[in-house]
């Protein structure tokens, strides 16, 4: 069975500190990893993933996250926060191996940067 | 990048009634495409996938009497939910796949739906 943990429902940093957002998943087989933001009442816009290759994946807006096979964990990071990044952030991870493609997401963390 | 649209972007209805959600893939063709539902402060949950062309394979515990799901094109996917009541408002959220072995998944603005 996928599943994908988000420990914290929230997390809060001051404006210009760097931020984890983290994530950590259970899937067989190799896993094909992503994260997303959501903004109040919209759709979920897409930030980056992991398929194969460099551990460290870099994404839109400045964020980056570090795929950790042994740790089972892709926590998603930003060296130094903006007020404009607080939104939810849901990781979601998917199966290679399997036929279906759809994504299994975690329950989100809502970020607070604040000012 | 993707684009996929829905519409209408909010809807309110009454209970009893059918309201019927369009999700479409401007600028690809989808292959797949995948409804969910999103409660307040919670994730998303998969309600359904369809390809193009045959019937949606559905969630356990998802009714798929009441929510009916066509995928008539490779760019246009459409949910009703029929006999709506109150316990059906919440936020539905579509993606689009396209095809591929890495496909990954362009999402919708989403839809909110309000019965009253």
């Amino acid at each position: 069975a996928q599943s994908v943990a988000q420990p914290e429902d929230q997390v809060n940093v001051a404006e210009g500190n760097p931020l984890t957002v983290k994530c950590t998943y259970s899937v067989s087989g190799n896993p094909y990893l992503f994260w997303y933001v959501q903004y109040p009442n919209r759709g979920l816009q897409f930030l980056l993933k992991y398929i194969t290759g460099d551990n460290l994946v870099k994404g839109s807006y400045g964020f980056e996250a570090e795929f950790n096979k042994s740790q089972t964990s892709f926590h998603l990071k930003k060296p130094s926060a903006l007020v404009s990044d607080s939104a939810l952030y849901f990781c979601a991870v998917r199966a290679l191996q399997t036929g279906a493609n759809n994504l299994f997401f975690g329950t989100g963390t809502r970020l607070t940067v604040i000012p | 990048g993707a684009v996929v649209s829905q519409h209408p972007s909010w809807v309110i209805c009454k209970s009893g009634t059918s309201v019927k959600i369009e999700c479409r893939s401007l600028d690809f063709q989808a292959t797949t495409m995948f409804w969910y539902r999103q409660f307040p402060k919670q994730s998303l949950m998969l309600m359904a996938t369809s390809n193009e062309g045959s019937k949606a394979t559905y969630e356990q515990g998802v009714e798929k009497d009441k929510f009916l799901i066509n995928h008539a094109s490779l760019t246009l996917s459409t949910l009703t939910v029929t006999s709506a009541h109150p316990e059906d408002s919440s936020f539905y959220i579509c993606s689009a796949s396209v095809g591929g072995s890495y496909n990954e998944q362009f999402f919708g603005p989403g839809t909110r739906l309000t019965v009253l």
